[in-house]
């Protein structure tokens, strides 16, 4: 199957700062997901990014898909930013995560 | 709110006893998923089940019996299960298998005793 890594696998922030995720995949994809867990655990669609650039609010994305890697920026961290950020390939590829904590 | 519903959000159950989760999809969509995450790992994909057929089964112990009677509606019956089985139960509906964009339900909480 194919392989997703996940960098870095830890971040603490102080809030306002300002951050950059990264997210490897072994092969060719077209269909590359962003996920933030909240402390409850339930997993919310941050972006659908087989490639190129989209933005929401603080949070944008871009995926260059021939060079196998996708990134997740968050400007302005606030402390409801904290959690576990997965990238995933279609369904069956999680990455490991990466585990954010803001602070006040 | 994320168009799939799970339910029961928490269950407690011992070693002995039979329970079901339930999971239901508002989206119209095709292809529905059962995965595992337990405390500190990734998510683990169990089944999937596309037009209510499975077309996945990542291996998962028997004692995990899946049921899927039709697209809109996913359930994972529980039995004999041990204590390694205790963990985050998340069910997840897509397009179709590997197709569009996955969405999730809030999740089961799983505790065996």
């Amino acid at each position: 199957g194919i392989q997703v890594e996940q960098s870095p696998p830890d971040l603490i922030l102080q809030e306002g700062a300002n951050s950059t995720l990264r997210c490897n995949f072994s092969d060719s994809v077209n269909n590359l997901q962003w996920f933030h867990q909240n402390p409850w655990g339930q997993l919310i669609n941050l972006f659908y990014i087989p490639s190129g650039t989209k933005q929401n609010g603080r949070l944008s994305a871009t995926t260059v898909a021939t060079e196998r890697y996708s990134l997740l920026y968050i400007s302005s961290s606030q402390t409801t930013d904290s959690g576990v950020y997965f990238c995933a390939v279609y369904a069956l590829n999680f990455g490991k995560g990466t585990s954010l904590l803001v602070t006040p | 709110e994320t168009g799939v519903t799970q339910t029961p959000r928490h269950l407690v159950m011992g070693m002995t006893n039979k329970k079901s989760l339930k999971c239901e999809q508002h989206l119209g969509h095709n292809a529905m998923y059962w995965y595992k995450q337990s405390a500190k790992k990734p998510l683990e994909l169990m089944f999937v089940y596309n037009f209510k057929e499975q077309t996945e089964n990542n291996s998962v112990p028997s004692r995990f019996s899946p049921e899927c009677p039709n697209s809109s509606h996913l359930f994972l019956h529980l039995h004999t299960l041990q204590p390694e089985d205790s963990a985050l139960y998340l069910c997840a509906s897509s397009q179709g298998p590997n197709t569009g964009e996955l969405f999730f339900g809030e999740g089961s909480r799983l505790t065996v005793l």
